[in-house]
């Protein structure tokens, strides 16, 4: 049975500094792997996808990778912004996802 | 529509009542998932839909849970004789299977409570 575990749990750093986020999972038998941001009260928005057969996908500030092998992925955001502050949750699988509890990103202004 | 909508935002269901809710996927996507979230923890996968089959329903925790998708489009899950357990936000995903990936794009989900 696929578990994804991230963390750490919950984050506070200040604006401007770069950060990382860990996610592992314990079958690497995987599809793909997908990043989401949860905020307060709402749904999931999708961040990045990477496909099994890739290492890395970027958006903006944002990139992460992934080491099947090893079974884990990183996010890392760089210069954080107070509007970063979410739960970002790791998801493995392909049409039936395993998500992590997320880690709580707290960035001071 | 633009997104993955679903209705209502918020219910709340007296043990024991029966309860429906509705999500509406991205037009055109033949994907469809359930998932539920209990407060403080990630999603979990209850059921999926490929146009109209229910080809996994492997995560629905008792026979009170339903779900359908008669026309391949809208789907509704229901409950039946509701639990204090059930409370939680039900989350509805859609996808395309596109350049063999399965994004899934999620609604902004259905809190239910149950007093």
């Amino acid at each position: 049975k696929q578990e994804v575990t991230q963390i750490p749990a919950a984050l506070s750093v200040p604006e401007g500094e770069n950060l990382v986020l860990n996610c592992s999972f314990t079958d690497s038998a995987i599809y793909n792997l997908q990043w989401f941001r949860q905020d307060p009260g709402k749904g999931l928005t999708s961040l990045l996808l990477i496909q099994s057969s890739q290492r890395e996908q970027t958006s903006g500030r944002l990139n992460a990778s992934l080491d099947k092998s090893s079974g884990r992925s990183t996010l890392y955001i760089a210069a954080s912004q107070p509007g970063d502050s979410a739960t970002y949750l790791c998801a493995v699988g392909g049409n039936k996802l395993v998500f992590g509890a997320g880690t709580i990103l707290r960035v001071k202004s | 529509g633009a997104g993955v909508s679903q209705s209502p935002r918020y219910k709340v269901a007296k043990r024991g009542q029966d309860v429906a809710l509705r999500c509406d996927p991205i037009s055109g996507h033949v994907s469809l998932f359930w998932y539920q979230q209990a407060l403080g923890q990630g999603p979990e996968f209850l059921t999926y839909f490929q146009n109209e089959a229910q080809l996994d329903k492997s995560g629905l925790p008792s026979d009170r849970f339903f779900a359908e998708r008669p026309e391949g489009s809208v789907s509704t899950l229901k409950i039946q004789r509701t639990q204090q357990e059930d409370s939680a936000v039900y989350l509805c995903a859609s996808s395309s299977l596109r350049w063999g990936t399965y994004e899934q794009y999620f609604g902004p989900g259905t809190r239910l409570t149950v007093t």
